[in-house]
């Protein structure tokens, strides 16, 4: 069983809906979770984190974290074109190691 | 932006040859890591480091090798290079102290090995 667990996607959604990102992780002992968006050919770069239960708010974005259920999700709202991207949720557990999913592809239609 | 980068970022050359990825960062982090991209693929952690003198491989054995003698700097080398080390190297960095403290990306180096 890996680490982290996305769905792979493809995900689509049109302009102006939310889109909705899902990760599961394995070790109950994780405590900070990440999400980071990756443009094709670019870099992955941090949108946010989160660490405690509850939901997390950034502008357009929303993390949600469950550490009963061990999942973690990334809403975006009033999705635009420019959010299509592949999305990694990351999980550490406090020590030195991040463990990456494979990544969510989410394609915004205009 | 972060203050990590990556030397060379797009690289061509032919199967045998010894290559050194760079990879430097001015952020005073003392954890490092080397990850291997394939295009749309996952992340495979190559190799990392906690700090100076230490080093350790990660999950994908790339046939390379790291060292880290300094905090800012953490060369990757492949001795032999094969066309199925083709591929993009991201460079990470993290502080440490705090368990949300993010990884940091560097451009990335495109290999091609013909």
């Amino acid at each position: 069983q890996k680490e982290v667990e996305q769905n792979s996607g493809p995900l689509s959604v049109p302009e102006g809906a939310i889109a909705s990102l899902n990760c599961t992780y394995s070790d109950r002992g994780s405590q900070s979770f990440f999400w980071y968006r990756q443009y094709s050919g670019k870099s992955p770069e941090l949108i946010m984190f989160i660490y405690s239960n509850g939901d997390k708010e950034d502008g357009r974005f929303t993390a949600q974290l469950n550490k009963a259920s061990q999942y973690v999700s990334l809403l975006i709202r009033d999705s635009q074109p420019s959010d299509s991207a592949t999305y990694l949720c990351a999980v550490t557990t406090g020590g030195n190691q991040f463990y990456f999913g494979t990544g969510t592809s989410l394609t915004v239609i205009p | 932006e972060a203050d990590i980068y990556q030397t060379p970022r797009y690289l061509v050359i032919g199967t045998g040859k010894k290559i050194t990825l760079e990879c430097s960062q001015t952020m005073g982090h003392d954890k490092m890591y080397w990850y291997q991209q394939d295009p749309g693929m996952e992340l495979h952690l190559i190799h990392y480091s906690y700090g100076v003198n230490s080093t350790e491989k990660g999950d994908l054995s790339s046939e390379s090798t790291v060292s880290r003698i300094r905090t800012e700097h953490f060369p990757l080398t492949l001795e032999s290079a094969r066309p199925s080390h083709t591929s993009q190297y991201l460079c990470a960095s993290r502080a440490s102290g705090r368990v949300y403290n993010e990884q940091f990306f560097g451009p990335g180096t495109r290999l091609t090995v013909l």
